[in-house]
């Protein structure tokens, strides 16, 4: 079965704009990550935090983690055209990968 | 490195048919997933696979679905007399060891039951 569930399932923007995707899940995590997928192709692994961190950056990408929330989100900040793709959060505990939904993100140039 | 390999990439099949698709995990990766992620669709978990350990088989739909990883290396997904409602893309992922690893996807195979 599947855990978790992003918000918003679909997100339209701007180039040049935020896009903000949200996560939330159910049971305790030793991390939780976030992956992207583009369209007929697997997923690729975008970035991890740690259960006791809060927040961690790489790049453009700013993750936030709330375990009293049972809550993440992934914020793309100045998005590009080439950043429209699905995003997928995924929970992990003891050796147990379980995905969301996802949220389709679409940037028009 | 190369990456997971999985093949086919598409196949197609008539209802009532067995098939087997197949994941070559990145070299050295311990731990194997299999998911299915159905069109427009998150992904459900099937099969996990670590080590000589005995695999995770919890997510598997029916006892038409089964997995083996011979010499803890190369897996394949079998589903015997497939129906309409497998068709989705098969996804496996392999990882390097337990912990705050992070997966390595193949990019799937496309199954079509007609």
């Amino acid at each position: 079965s599947q855990q978790g569930e992003e918000d918003p399932q679909a997100l339209s923007i701007q180039e040049g704009e935020n896009a903000t995707m949200n996560c939330s899940y159910k049971t305790s995590i030793n991390n939780l990550q976030w992956y992207r997928q583009n369209s007929g192709r697997g997923l690729v692994h975008l970035i991890l935090i740690r259960s006791n961190e809060r927040e961690k950056h790489s790049g453009r990408l700013r993750v936030t983690l709330d375990t009293s929330k049972k809550s993440s989100s992934l914020l793309i900040t100045a998005s590009r055209a080439a950043d429209t793709a699905s995003y997928f959060c995924a929970e992990y505990n003891n050796n147990d990968m379980r995905f969301g939904a996802g949220t389709r993100l679409t940037v028009k140039p | 490195g190369a990456g997971v390999s999985q093949s086919p990439s598409n196949k197609v099949t008539e209802k009532g048919k067995d098939v087997e698709l197949r994941c070559d995990p990145i070299s050295g990766h311990t731990a194997l997933y299999w998911y299915r992620q159905s069109l427009g669709q998150g992904l459900e978990f099937l099969i996990y696979f670590q080590g000589n350990s005995a695999p995770d088989k919890s997510g598997l739909p029916s006892d038409r679905f089964s997995a083996e990883r011979t010499g803890g290396s190369v897996s394949t997904l079998t589903i015997q007399r497939t129906q309409q409602e497998d068709s989705a893309v098969y996804l496996c992922a392999s990882s390097p060891d337990r912990g705050r690893v992070h997966l390595h996807f193949g990019n799937g195979t496309r199954l079509t039951v007609t």
